[in-house]
This record gives structure tokens, sequence and C-alpha cells, in this order.
């Protein structure tokens, strides 16, 4: 049963510390995307990854978040310095992009990773 | 550009009772559309999509949508809903032939009486 798998499920770490949140997306797929959720900003797309290239992450503050897929089996969502601001649900989706990637834009989600930052 | 539009961030009903959220989008090609669900503590997971053929489909856990492309919507509706269809319901497009990618609407909660 193909899934995306998210690591860690939880972390809380203080303010300043880095944050290292991985994502194995579904073999195969050639999207990755990267969402936050909180209650008061709901769902927004942090980072998107077409065949590895960075297409979009203009929804993720540059000074202190990064992303990066280093393979096409792993995909990193880095926070470094974190604030409690970042406290948050973070997830992780693949698909196949309806460009030429045979696919719908359907998008399948990891559990999320919940990060608390004291 | 995409935009959805989900009008209700919130939906009371009694269980047993039928339920629609509406959802309704803005786009200037043909789009893929989707409903997807997160339970509480969940990621999320697709309910059910139009992708061409006929206008009613039918999804998991007995519900369905009608795409009506005069209106531009796709609202969701369940006949009669059960304490267990307690979640978080997400309408969302994706255009064909394109690189863009999905567009997620804001999100409706729906939320079941005994």
């Amino acid at each position: 049963d193909a899934r995306v798998t998210q690591t860690p499920r939880h972390k809380v770490t203080e303010m300043g510390q880095e944050v290292t949140m991985r994502c194995q997306p579904i073999l195969g797929h050639n999207t990755v995307f990267w969402y936050r959720q909180t209650m008061m900003q709901g769902l927004e797309l942090l980072a998107y990854f077409r065949n590895r290239a960075p297409l979009d992450d203009s929804g993720m503050p540059k000074d202190r978040f990064s992303a990066e897929m280093p393979d096409a089996t792993l995909a990193t969502l880095k926070i470094q310095p974190s604030e409690p601001r970042d406290s948050a649900v973070y997830f992780c989706a693949s698909g196949l992009g309806t460009s030429g990637g045979g696919g719908t834009g359907e998008l399948f989600f990891g559990e999320g990773s919940r990060l608390t930052v004291l | 550009a995409q935009s959805v539009t989900q009008l209700d961030s919130q939906v009371p009903v009694f269980e047993e009772a039928p339920v629609e959220l509406r959802c309704n989008y803005s786009s200037s090609v043909s789009v893929y559309l989707f409903w997807y669900v997160q339970y509480p503590n969940q990621g999320l997971q697709l309910l059910l999509k139009y992708l061409s053929g006929s206008t009613l489909v039918k999804g998991i856990n007995g519900f369905e949508a009608e795409f009506n492309k005069s209106q531009t919507s796709f609202h969701l509706r369940k006949p009669s809903v059960h304490i267990s269809d307690t979640a978080e319901y997400f309408c969302a497009v994706s255009p064909y032939s394109s690189a863009s990618k999905i567009i997620f609407g804001s999100g409706t909660r729906l939320s079941i009486r005994p």
C-alpha cells in the first residue's frame, strides 16, 4: 500500500533550535508539496517541487525556511532558527502532475509532522 | 489562474440529516475537481474526484458531488450523515495540461450533532 511517509510525527523544541522534517513521497510521483496547517491560517502552501526542481516557494519565509529534494525519494523542510509562531502541523503530499506526468493533479498526503516551538 | 471558494466555514447538522457543502471555482481553463476529507489528527485523503464524463460523481462513505459547468460549482452531498462524518472537507481544482499546482479551498468544518 503506497503512502507518503513523514518524520517525525511529533516534535517539541525550543525557540532558536533547528528543525528538520523529512518526507518520502510515493515512488514514481514527480511532484512534492509542503503545506503548513494552523487553526488561524488554515492550509498554506509553503513549497512545490516538480521533478525535484523547486517551482514555487513563495509561501515560505525565506529567511528561516528552506526546502530541498536531495533525491527522488526524499524531501526535506528545514527551519533555522525556529520560532513559537512556527508551531503548526506540516504536511507533505506527492502526486503526478498534469503536464506530461500522466496524472490529474491529485495529491496523496502524509500524516503530518506536528511541531511545537516553546 | 484558478481559485476555489467554500462559502461555509462551518456546517452543523443533526445525525441522519442530509448535508450539502458548497464549492464554487473560477478558472480560464478546464479543470479536474476534487473533494478531500481530513479527520481529526490526520492528513487529507481523497473523497472523490471529477475527471470527465458523468457530472454526478460518487465517492467513499456515501458522499457524492455534482459538477455544474454553467454555475462553476462542485457541491458535495450526503443524504444521511453519521457522527463519523465529523471532519473538515476541502474542495480543490487542478488545471488540465499545465504545470500549475492544485488549488485548495479554505475548508468547511462539518460537525454532526446526535
